[in-house]
């Protein structure tokens, strides 16, 4: 079974540019989630969805991101404008309902110069 | 507030020797904890979890964890260290209505040849 699909896996950006990072979550799964790995913060959750439905997004850093899930097998991170500080790797996994086990991506290493 | 420490940022061992890669947890009720390992520009992979049941869990690639109630603790443990175990390693606790992971900060392994 194909795993949880990210792209790009590398972006290089120039501050200001607008960056959309995109994610294939595992099919069936119902939960979808969007992480953030820095080396001052960790792996901090983003957001996440729940059938399509944007559940929490309490840990979206300010209103330069937002993400979508237009459907259950497609969602979107957008930046817009980048900064430089939004540099990291930014992870989406996916879960079943009736599961434990959150599965992630390979994820996206995104650096804005 | 619920959390999950790692105390070790860095673990060197030799190759064939036993490992030990330490986890508190500080979670209300029963906790779910996971253990997940990030090589070298990849996505984090599963390796284990408690939920309930036997205290002695086990993995992929040969790891197991001990749930420790007494002492709030789930340290990963592997009898004989390979050089390709060398990665970071993340334990981490579910929490909120979604099930989301929370992870420590990260334990270092590097396994000596």
């Amino acid at each position: 079974d194909a795993g949880v699909i990210q792209s790009p896996r590398h972006e290089v950006t120039e501050m200001g540019q607008e960056v959309t990072l995109r994610c294939k979550p595992i099919s069936g799964h119902d939960y979808l989630f969007w992480y953030r790995q820095t080396m001052m913060r960790g792996l901090e959750l983003l957001i996440y969805f729940n059938n399509n439905v944007p559940i929490d997004d309490s840990g979206m850093p300010e209103d330069r991101f937002s993400a979508k899930m237009p459907n259950a097998s497609f969602s979107t991170l957008k930046i817009q404008p980048s900064e430089p500080r939004d540099s990291a790797v930014y992870f989406c996994a996916s879960r079943k309902a009736s599961g434990n086990t959150i599965y992630f991506g390979e994820g996206s290493w995104l650096t804005v110069v | 507030a619920q959390s999950v420490a790692q105390p070790e940022d860095q673990v060197n061992v030799a190759e064939g020797n036993p490992l030990t890669v330490k986890c508190t947890y500080s979670v209300s009720g029963n906790p779910y904890l996971f253990w997940y390992v990030q090589y070298p520009n990849r996505g984090l992979q599963f390796l284990l979890k408690y939920i309930t049941g036997d205290n002695l869990v086990k993995g992929s690639y040969g790891f197991e964890a001990e749930f420790n109630k007494s002492q709030t603790s789930f340290h990963l443990k592997k009898p004989s260290a390979l050089v390709s175990d060398s990665a970071l390693y993340f334990c981490a606790f579910v929490s909120g209505s979604a099930r989301q992971l929370t992870f420590g900060s990260g334990t270092q392994l590097t396994v000596l040849p």
